[in-house]
């Protein structure tokens, strides 16, 4: 099947600082890619949609000026936490859809903790 | 908008059958999911239901009825590592993928 590489697993940053997450669909074409959060113990909330070439679409709530999307080829998109809070501190999921499956499935990343002291 | 409820938390007995049900409110309709998600991991995607019906695949079969925003996803044969959060997910509009909260289910042996 498809596969989505996301990096880092995990990263411990100081309140302030800035950490970007990458999201790689390492054997398909990934015209959309789609980047979802998690605090312990709740279900995953959307937070944005990755368009290739195009500006991201963040769902209401979310920051687009602290969550920076950039989707720059058809394999990468990137998300940058920008001055980092512990508030911020939550587990981070890409997801991407393949298009040459029969139906949209997505396949997800493997996450990433993050952590800000 | 949307809305997605389905139980908070299950449990149930290895070698036993459960039924997970989540019901949901939509404005546009392009699928529902079932995925499984162990801690600190990424969710697996377990099933898929556009039509009515019952999609079986193994231990696990998933139910939708359309018309009564309805799906259920069922366990067979339990067996310990079946002890996960079950999440419901709703493709709407926009083919965007919306998570409900989750069910966490406990199997005992």
């Amino acid at each position: 099947g498809a596969v989505v590489s996301q990096h880092p697993s995990w990263v411990i940053c100081k309140s302030g600082t800035s950490v970007k997450i990458e999201c790689r669909s390492l054997d398909f074409q990934a015209t959309t890619m789609f980047w979802y959060r998690q605090f312990p113990k709740q279900s995953l909330m959307l937070m944005a949609t990755s368009n290739e070439g195009s500006k991201a679409t963040y769902e209401q709530g979310v920051e687009k000026d602290k969550f920076l999307i950039n989707h720059a080829s058809l394999t990468l998109s990137t998300l940058t936490v920008t001055s980092a809070h512990p508030e911020d501190s939550s587990f981070y999921i890409c997801s991407a859809r393949d298009r040459q499956e029969t139906y949209e499935k997505l396949f997800f990343g493997s996450g990433t903790q993050l952590s800000v002291l | 908008g949307q809305n997605i409820d389905q139980p908070t938390e299950m449990t149930a007995t290895e070698g036993a059958i459960v039924q997970i049900n989540c019901t949901y409110q939509t404005s546009g309709f392009n699928g529902l999911f079932w995925y499984q998600q162990h801690a600190g991991e990424a969710p697996t995607f377990l099933s898929y239901n556009v039509l009515d019906g019952l999609e079986e695949k193994g231990r696990f079969s998933s139910f939708l009825s359309r018309s009564k925003g309805y799906s259920y996803l069922l366990l067979k044969e339990l067996q310990m590592k079946d002890s996960a959060s079950y999440l419901c997910a709703l493709m709407g509009g926009y083919n965007k993928l919306i998570f409900g909260a989750g069910t966490r289910l406990a199997v005992h042996p």
